[in-house]
């Protein structure tokens, strides 16, 4: 079983719909969780991070915590053709500062 | 602030040659961390420092790779013999510390063993 799990995709959705992009996780003590973006041939660049179980919102994005679950989800409001990227799940374990990163999930926004 | 500074952002070299890759993370953060990119692997971590002392390089896959930070504005990760299978994107990203900072990577080496 990987550490961290994403749907490859791609996932594709129309220019302002709601993309839903989702990752778990099998570290029960994993204590912080990130969203970066990816643009091809670019670095991974933070859009999100969230320590707590619930919704944190940031302008377009909300991301969404579920420990019980071990499952992270991050939505992106209005979707827009710049959004289009891959998006990665990155967890940090209890008392370290090691970061396990998924594998991406490739968005694509049609105009 | 520059950000993180990765060179060469690109390395083609032949089987069997030593290289080089070199960081310089952003002032002040005392994590850095040298990570490399696959598409069958994805996103590996291969070692991270804090405050220049290696912690943790349990991801470096062969004793072909060494990484040094001799002081805290500059990292090398150097492989030695390179093989075709190290061909990938290697990025370097550092933190300022603490459980609820990301990372700020650079802008990666992409590196072609032929």
């Amino acid at each position: 079983q990987k550490e961290v799990e994403q749907n490859s995709g791609p996932l594709s959705v129309p220019e302002g719909a709601i993309a839903s992009l989702n990752c778990t996780y099998s570290d029960r003590g994993s204590q912080s969780f990130f969203w970066y973006r990816q643009y091809s041939g670019k670095s991974p660049e933070l859009i999100m991070f969230i320590y707590s179980n619930g919704d944190k919102e940031d302008g377009r994005f909300t991301a969404q915590l579920n420990k019980a679950s071990q499952y992270v989800s991050l939505l992106i409001r209005d979707s827009q053709p710049s959004d289009s990227a891959t998006y990665l799940c990155a967890v940090k374990g209890a008392g370290g500062f090691k970061t396990i990163f998924g594998a991406g999930t490739r968005l694509f926004v049609k105009a | 602030d520059a950000g993180v500074i990765q060179s060469p952002r690109h390395e083609v070299t032949e089987m069997g040659q030593e290289v080089t890759l070199r960081c310089k993370p952003i002032s002040g953060h005392d994590y850095l961390f040298w990570y490399r990119q696959t598409m069958m692997r994805g996103l590996e971590l291969l070692i991270y420092f804090n405050n220049n002392v290696p912690i943790d390089d349990s991801g470096m896959p062969e004793d072909r790779f060494s990484a040094k930070m001799p002081n805290a504005s500059f990292s090398t990760l150097k492989i030695q013999p390179s093989e075709p299978r190290d061909s990938a994107v290697y990025f370097c990203a550092s933190n300022p510390g603490g459980e609820n900072y990301g990372y700020t990577f650079g802008s990666g080496t992409r590196l072609t063993v032929v």
